[in-house]
């Protein structure tokens, strides 16, 4: 295992609701990034932060927005839920972003959008 | 735009077969290409490869690198069902200071007793 946990597990929303997805990162990792991936495809990147600032973002909409804290853990959220928002939400700690250093990956929340 | 191809899509093998998974890539400034195994939820860290012709080696798992034709491959031998997975194959990125992953589709490996 990492040791970077994700809650929920497992998420059920309605169409138009709101949803708050957690990641505490890696012990002494100041960068998150946090990646969607849909059923039969790879994890595609959201954003990314470090030392709690946005420091990279992907081509997913405005309603997705996150938070990095102090301790470094992370929120995903995303508002105004749709069907096609149904995913595996992963986050990935690194130790810090220039040069690439190895992202560890949480186990999840999987994401059902009914 | 930077993108990873991974081939096959799925793959259905018996123990004892040796498989071979394909990732080609187009990526500027390439510093190095990963691949993970991914069983339930979080894809686990096979290998980096950053240079070329230089073999990667863990048990029966394998992976070599060609950055002059621009793709790698995964190989393993000996299969056993616990190597059913999707395998994912990313490259490194860095847009506007963030250093993102781009990954393929994956490849899902069945491996049938």
């Amino acid at each position: 295992e990492t040791g970077v946990t994700q809650s929920p597990t497992h998420l059920i929303k309605t169409r138009g609701q709101q949803v708050t997805l957690r990641c505490s990162s890696q012990s002494g990792h100041n960068t998150v990034s946090w990646y969607q991936q849909a059923l039969g495809q790879g994890p595609q990147f959201i954003f990314q932060y470090y030392r709690e600032e946005e420091n990279g973002r992907g081509n997913f909409p405005p309603r997705f927005s996150g938070l990095q804290f102090p301790n470094y853990s992370s929120e995903l959220n995303v508002n105004a839920l749709e069907l096609d928002d149904s995913a595996l939400y992963l986050c990935a700690s690194s130790l810090n972003f220039r040069g690439y250093n190895e992202q560890f990956f949480g186990p999840g929340t999987r994401l059902t959008v009914l | 735009e930077d993108k990873v191809v991974q081939s096959p899509l799925s793959l259905v093998v018996h123990e004892g077969d040796t498989v071979t998974l394909n990732c080609s890539y187009e990526v500027t400034n390439f510093r190095s290409l990963l691949w993970y195994k991914q069983e339930k939820k979080a894809p686990t860290f096979l290998f980096m490869l950053t240079s070329s012709g230089i073999e990667k080696k863990s048990g029966r798992l394998s992976s070599i690198l060609d950055k002059k034709e621009l793709f790698s491959i995964l190989n393993i031998t000996a299969t056993q069902t616990g190597d059913s997975a999707i395998y994912l194959c990313a490259v490194p990125f860095t847009q506007g200071g963030s250093e993102k992953l781009v990954f393929g589709k994956g490849t899902k490996l069945t491996v049938n007793p």
